[in-house]
């Protein structure tokens, strides 16, 4: 149930721009998208739920294609404030929602 | 109101100890769950809870009892706990309905067991 997640690890310089991507070998009901800072709850990004849909919050967003079961989540220009572990989140139906392994991204100056 | 709370923040138990896990919110949401987080990994989903009724069980062991009294309060009641049981849990809700925002966690409960 699981989604798979890449990469586990990002560094950046602030100002750079990272992927992050998600994939399921379900049919997806749809795909959340969360970031964790250490030592604290996960904190809810954007949710997808129709092929081909994307979104945006500030410099971060995400694009879902239905067909092949696959987000990514797009950070731009990147700030100290956006390190952290981002997951990926799908649900195979509604209600369940399976978080992927995680990946850790560190911003520095 | 905004926020899904969780008592207590930190909790040591033995193995033949009882407690119990709290979980309260107030944004009206209908779909209450429990996530057990351990270090460096994903959240993983335990319990869901729709209009207060249990509607999905991971295959947790009996040791973890859940409980919903009503549609604020969820519970988490634990018994003869083992050591690998330590961990982050986490409490979440959101609306059961489809295109609803996603799910607010509370900051969650660790636990040692000892």
């Amino acid at each position: 149930q699981q989604p798979v997640q890449s990469p586990q690890a990002v560094i950046l310089r602030e100002g750079e721009d990272a992927v992050i991507n998600c994939s399921s070998s379900k049919a997806l009901y749809s795909v959340h998208w969360y970031r964790q800072k250490h030592g604290e709850a996960p904190v809810f990004l954007m949710i997808l739920l129709k092929g081909g849909e994307q979104k945006g919050h500030d410099k971060i967003s995400a694009s879902f294609n239905e067909k092949k079961q696959q987000s990514s989540l797009y950070l731009t220009a990147s700030q100290l404030s956006y390190s952290g572990t981002y997951f990926c989140g799908t649900e195979p139906g509604l209600g369940r929602l399976y978080f992927g392994r995680g990946t850790q991204l560190t911003v520095w100056p | 109101d905004t926020e899904v709370t969780q008592t207590p923040k930190h909790l040591v138990m033995g193995m033949t100890n009882k407690k119990s896990l709290k979980c309260e919110q107030h944004m009206g949401h209908r779909a209450m769950y429990w996530y057990k987080q351990k270090a460096k990994k994903p959240p993983e989903l335990m319990f869901v809870y729709s209009y207060e009724k249990l509607s999905i069980n991971e295959s947790v062991p009996s040791r973890f009892s859940p409980e919903c009294p009503n549609s604020s309060l969820l519970n988490l009641h634990l018994h003869a706990l083992q050591p690998e049981d330590s961990a982050l849990y986490l409490c979440a809700s959101s609306q059961p309905i489809q295109g609803a925002r996603g799910y607010t966690f509370g900051s969650g409960t660790r636990l040692t067991v000892v």
